[in-house]
């Protein structure tokens, strides 16, 4: 069964920290990669998505893959309190187009 | 000019009714799904249409039943509901020949079964 793991948090920084989120998927033969962000209420938004190990940077985030240690990470410079949100980390394999999500990680920055 | 758009937002109903959550997407994407998201924040994905299709049906209870009568409408039809159809239920769609197939969800639906 394919999992995507996440700790469900919440994770606390304050404001103008690193925020720092991780997700552990099973599915080695996974190609695709998705963090979206999810205000209270709302629907998911896509933040960014990763394909290639390495880092990639948009803004204040930096997504980081490393498929051979099968996680992915979001991390957010200069957090916040807007920031404030359940991130859910998503990945599809090589055999579906239809991602799977995790549970999310819900991230609080106080001022 | 909203993309994906589902109606009715807010829905309160009795166990034992029949109803029906409507989604409409112009993205001119090719798929479109329904998630499920639990108390928990748990997203789940219940159905994916491609090209008027099912693509897949996860184990999902019959009493569910997606109707699409075009690729830019996929409607959700759930016959008998119980206590714990209480969720938020999300129509999305994507473009699946594109990089990454992301998923754009319409605002959710919110259903409260009494």
């Amino acid at each position: 069964q394919k999992e995507v793991e996440q700790n469900s948090g919440p994770l606390s920084v304050p404001e103008g920290a690193i925020a720092s989120l991780n997700c552990t998927y099973s599915d080695r033969g996974s190609q695709s990669f998705f963090w979206y962000r999810q205000y209270s209420g709302k629907s998911p938004e896509l933040i960014m998505f990763i394909y290639s190990n390495g880092d990639k940077e948009d803004g204040r985030f930096t997504a980081q893959l490393n498929k051979a240690s099968q996680y992915v990470s979001l991390l957010i410079r200069d957090s916040q309190p807007s920031d404030s949100a359940t991130y859910l980390c998503a990945v599809n394999t090589g055999g579906s187009y239809i991602p799977t999500f995790g549970r999310g990680t819900s991230l609080i920055v106080h001022p | 000019d909203t993309a994906v758009s589902q109606t009715p937002k807010y829905l309160v109903t009795q166990m034992g009714n029949d109803k029906s959550i409507k989604c409409e997407q112009n993205l001119g994407h090719d798929t479109m799904y329904w998630y499920k998201q639990d108390s928990k924040k748990f997203l789940k994905i219940m159905f994916s249409y491609n090209n008027k299709e099912l693509i897949i049906n996860e184990t999902v209870p019959n009493r569910f039943s997606p109707k699409s009568p075009d690729k830019a409408h996929l409607n959700l039809h759930i016959n008998s509901l119980e206590l714990g159809d209480s969720a938020v239920y999300f129509c999305a769609s994507s473009q699946t020949d594109t990089s990454g197939n992301t998923i754009y969800f319409g605002e959710g639906s919110w259903l409260t079964v009494v």
